[in-house]
């Protein structure tokens, strides 16, 4: 079935560590978006790809890193430089880069904890 | 980049009522799209409504855009125990820029059953 996949689910982190969220879309679509979501707020939009090899920063990047070697892959890099990284992370995706009257796809999320 | 924010903020309601959640936007939008996030998933895209459009319906949901005020509302008809969840609006950016759904904080919507 085509979607759009987050692994892995639950991630722990410790303190001064990079770690890496898969994101993987077998949709064809153009653009993808990571976002943040804090406990009782909405999403916050860190980085965003509408093209392979090209990327945006979005609202809150500092402290996470991204790639778009891959149509279907925009893995997101949680690094030591971000302080509060506790939190839950969206992945989306959705078609045409200037896609007006389109829906986003999300993937099932992945809970990071700073342990 | 914009935001739409959604009113209120939480929502209790016993099943069978209507629910009515309100969205409010800053700019002029290509559409105005609504989704729903259950407790710990992703978000899944209910209703997309145009900018020239005023209202759609899709089963028990209603939604209506204003433009000149700016705002569009969720209405959940007949509201079950398995709509609770949140719920958030999306708008795009205008004129000629990059389609980036934006959200605001959401509507946590409770129906006891």
């Amino acid at each position: 079935d085509g979607g759009i996949t987050q692994s892995p689910k639950y991630l722990f982190r410790k303190e001064g560590q990079n770690v890496t969220l898969s994101c993987e879309q077998n949709l064809n679509h153009d653009a993808m978006y990571w976002y943040r979501q804090d406990p009782g707020q909405g999403l916050r939009l860190i980085y965003y790809s509408q093209i392979v090899n090209d990327f945006q920063k979005g609202d809150i990047a500092e402290g996470y890193s991204v790639s778009r070697e891959k149509k279907e892959s925009f893995p997101l890099t949680v690094t030591s430089a971000q302080k509060n990284p506790t939190a839950f992370y969206l992945c989306a995706s959705s078609i045409l880069p200037t896609g007006r009257n389109t829906e986003a796809f999300f993937g099932q999320g992945t809970r990071l904890t700073v342990v | 980049s914009q935001q739409g924010e959604e009113d209120p903020q939480a929502l209790s309601i016993q099943e069978g009522e209507n629910a009515t959640m309100n969205c409010s936007y800053k700019t002029s939008i290509n559409n105005l799209q609504w989704y729903r996030q259950n407790s710990g998933r992703g978000l899944v895209h209910l209703i997309l409504i145009r900018s020239n459009e005023r209202e759609k319906h899709s089963g028990r949901l209603r939604v209506t855009l204003d433009t000149s005020k700016k705002s569009s509302s969720l209405l959940i008809t007949a509201s079950r125990a398995a709509d609770t969840a949140s719920y958030f609006c999306a708008t795009d950016e205008i004129p000629g820029g990059s389609y980036i759904p934006t959200f605001g904080r959401g509507t946590s919507l409770i129906v006891h059953p």
